[in-house]
């Protein structure tokens, strides 16, 4: 089955700096990618995502990239700001069969963004 | 914008005990998901369903797990004799197409003692 990793598992800026989080994952035939963003205690939210006929997608100050040949994904924060402390998940979807949107999660970075 | 909901917010049970976690999917969504995370550990996959039957499920979710769509707008999840490793929180989570944007509830802290 898939699997996804992770790095790193913390991440400390300083507001304005920008962030990156990187997750590789093991099945060619995942063909979805989302980031999802969660506060303690609250769920999970979705904040971008990527299909694997897409190698960039940007949003405002968030931008996610995509390498299918080195099955390695990124997620890209700019100009981070306190309230964007949390932490970050991302994801891996296998579309096909009976697999109806079973996303395999990575481990978690905690970004904390310091004033 | 539409929110998927889940109930109770919290659960406390002794081990042992069945319990029932319920909820409300996005209205027009038609797949259903239930996932877990154990306290400071990554969000895992548990079962889908879909057009009244589980499409998928985990190692996880063994014979003591079951879900129903007993009407058109709840969802469960049953645990017929919870154990202390059941402890968790449960997210129920919906989606349009089955493919992408699956939209997480707010969660059930599960706690078994």
């Amino acid at each position: 089955g898939e699997n996804v990793e992770q790095h790193p598992s913390t991440l400390s800026v300083q507001e304005g700096d920008s962030a990156v989080i990187k997750c590789t994952y093991s099945d060619s035939a995942s063909n979805y990618f989302p980031w999802y963003k969660q506060e303690l205690g609250k769920r999970p939210q979705l904040i971008i995502d990527i299909r694997s006929n897409v190698g960039e997608k940007k949003d405002q100050r968030i931008a996610v990239t995509l390498n299918k040949t080195a099955k390695h994904f990124s997620l890209h924060i700019t100009e981070t700001q306190p309230e964007d402390s949390a932490v970050y998940f991302c994801a891996a979807q296998t579309a096909g069969g009976t697999s109806y949107g079973k996303l395999t999660f990575g481990q978690g970075t905690i970004l904390t963004v310091h004033p | 914008e539409p929110e998927v909901t889940q109930t109770p917010s919290h659960q406390v049970t002794q081990m042992g005990q069945e319990v029932i976690l319920r909820c409300v999917p996005i209205s027009n969504h038609l797949y259903f998901y239930w996932y877990r995370q154990i306290l400071g550990q990554k969000v895992e996959f548990l079962v889908s369903f879909y057009n009244n039957e589980i499409s998928e499920k985990s190692e996880i979710f063994d014979d003591q797990f079951s879900v129903e769509r007993p009407d058109g707008s709840n969802f469960t999840l049953k645990i017929r004799s919870t154990k202390l490793e059941d402890s968790a929180m449960y997210f129920c989570a919906s989606s349009e197409d089955g493919y992408e944007k699956l939209f997480f509830g707010s969660g059930t802290q599960l706690s078994v003692l």
